[in-house]
């Protein structure tokens, strides 16, 4: 069965700063996606980005990078310029097939 | 605008008595979740369906059922409430093919005393 691990329950990062969330996976498929969601106070669940296993390169969304190494099986989100918006839960997940399986997530709090 | 929703958003319980979560979507996806929330174990996946009259367990079944009628709903039941189900609970779904995003309801957190 796949794992995914998120070794830090909690982070902190001054505003304006940068912070890697670390993830880590375990899988025997080649074809697979990543994803990171955030889940804000609201409890909404919020696609933050996505990879897939076959693109070496690493995805970008504006102020949000991932560091895809396949075969550490890592998978980090850095967050650049942090905001006090970017405070929330970050779940990191594994998709191969239909379904996600998530890491038991980071609390990140940013400093103002 | 395509969505999908939960009800109620916030139940209290007693211990033994059967609960129903509802789950409505207007995406059209064939896949729908149930997921609970607990601290320090992210998401954990109750049960999934692939289509209308498909359904399957997943990590942590035990104590829970659905049925898909309908392309629509996937309401989750507790068949006798034990405190050990007080979390909240989400529900999803997705396209079905691989990468897509899935798309989650607001939540119900259910607290059974």
């Amino acid at each position: 069965a796949q794992t995914v691990t998120q070794s830090q329950p909690e982070m902190s990062v001054q505003e304006a700063e940068t912070v890697t969330l670390s993830c880590t996976y375990d899988t025997s498929e080649s074809d697979y996606y990543l994803f990171w969601y955030k889940q804000p106070p609201s409890r909404q669940m919020i696609l933050v980005i996505r990879q897939e296993a076959y693109k070496q390169q690493n995805a970008t969304e504006n102020r949000f990078s991932v560091n895809f190494q396949k075969a550490a099986k890592s998978f980090s989100l850095k967050i650049s310029d942090s905001q006090l918006g970017d405070a929330a839960m970050y779940f990191c997940a594994y998709n191969a097939g239909n379904m996600l399986t998530f890491g038991g997530g980071t609390r990140l709090m940013v400093k103002p | 605008d395509a969505e999908i929703t939960q009800s109620p958003r916030h139940k209290i319980t007693e211990t033994g008595r059967q609960v129903t979560l509802a789950c409505h979507q207007t995406w059209n996806h064939n896949n729908m979740f149930w997921y609970r929330q607990d601290l320090g174990h992210g998401l954990r996946l109750i049960h999934y369906s692939y289509g209308v009259q498909d359904t399957n367990k997943g990590e942590v079944s035990d104590g829970y059922s659905v049925s898909r009628s309908n392309t629509e709903d996937l309401p989750l039941t507790l068949e006798s409430a034990a405190s050990s189900q007080t979390s909240v609970y989400f529900c999803a779904s997705s396209a079905g093919s691989l990468g897509t995003e899935a798309f989650f309801g607001q939540g119900t957190r259910l607290t059974v005393v």
